[in-house]
């Protein structure tokens, strides 16, 4: 069955510094991978995506995300973070291109202090 | 920008008493959905609609559980007789027929069953 997961349910970093945030997957072929963000009172806005090809994939808000097959991983970075990057952040993945259901992680609360 | 809305963003309710919350996909989108998200866990997958009908749907979506697109542009969710364990934020998403399952949420609605 799939699964994500999300080791670090809460983290907190200074503005300016550089921010990973984790994702393992479980599936047996090679899934669809998204990382979604969730301010307060928003919904869940797509960061970043992938699908195939290169395994380093840029999204919005300066932010990327490495897919990394052999650790079944898909971790989100950005170099510099800054104090509206506080929110939730979600690791999801597909079992297909036109499969039904996202699975989701347990989501990552960044808090970013001055 | 087109965006998934959702009404209400909060609901309070009696248990035994029928809720429903309702959606508004993006204008072009065909694939509709249903998640929810009891506080402190994971994003869970309710249910994919298209073409007017369900195509898929997860273990918690039991017969308590129905969906809706009463015309072209609402699709809803109703819970015919609450229990507490409903208490949830819910999310509508929807795509469009890229074959891609890249899914747009809306901000949620905030179910409290009393």
């Amino acid at each position: 069955a799939q699964s994500v997961t999300q080791p670090d349910i809460h983290i907190t970093v200074s503005e300016g510094a550089s921010l990973e945030l984790r994702c393992n997957y479980s599936y047996g072929a090679t899934p669809y991978l998204f990382w979604y963000v969730q301010s307060p009172g928003q919904g869940l806005q797509l960061l970043l995506k992938y699908f195939s090809g290169d395994t380093l994939v840029q999204g919005i808000k300066g932010f990327e995300a490495e897919f990394k097959r052999s650790q079944s991983s898909f971790n989100l970075r950005k170099p510099s973070v800054h104090w509206s990057d506080a929110a939730e952040y979600f690791c999801a993945v597909a079992p297909g291109a036109g499969a039904n259901n996202l699975f989701f992680g347990t989501g990552t609360r960044l808090t970013v202090i001055p | 920008e087109p965006e998934v809305t959702q009404t209400p963003s909060h609901q309070v309710t009696q248990m035994g008493q029928e809720v429903i919350l309702r959606c508004v996909p993006i204008s072009n989108h065909l694939y509709f959905y249903w998640y929810r998200q009891i506080l402190g866990q994971k994003v869970e997958f309710l249910v994919s609609f298209y073409n007017n009908e369900i195509s898929e749907k997860s273990e918690i979506f039991d017969d308590q559980f129905s969906v809706e697109r009463p015309d072209g542009s609402n699709f809803t969710l109703k819970i015919r007789s609450t229990k507490l364990e409903d208490s949830a934020m819910y999310f509508c998403a929807s795509r469009g027929d890229s074959g891609v399952n890249e899914q747009f949420f809306g901000p949620g609605t905030r179910l409290t069953v009393l």
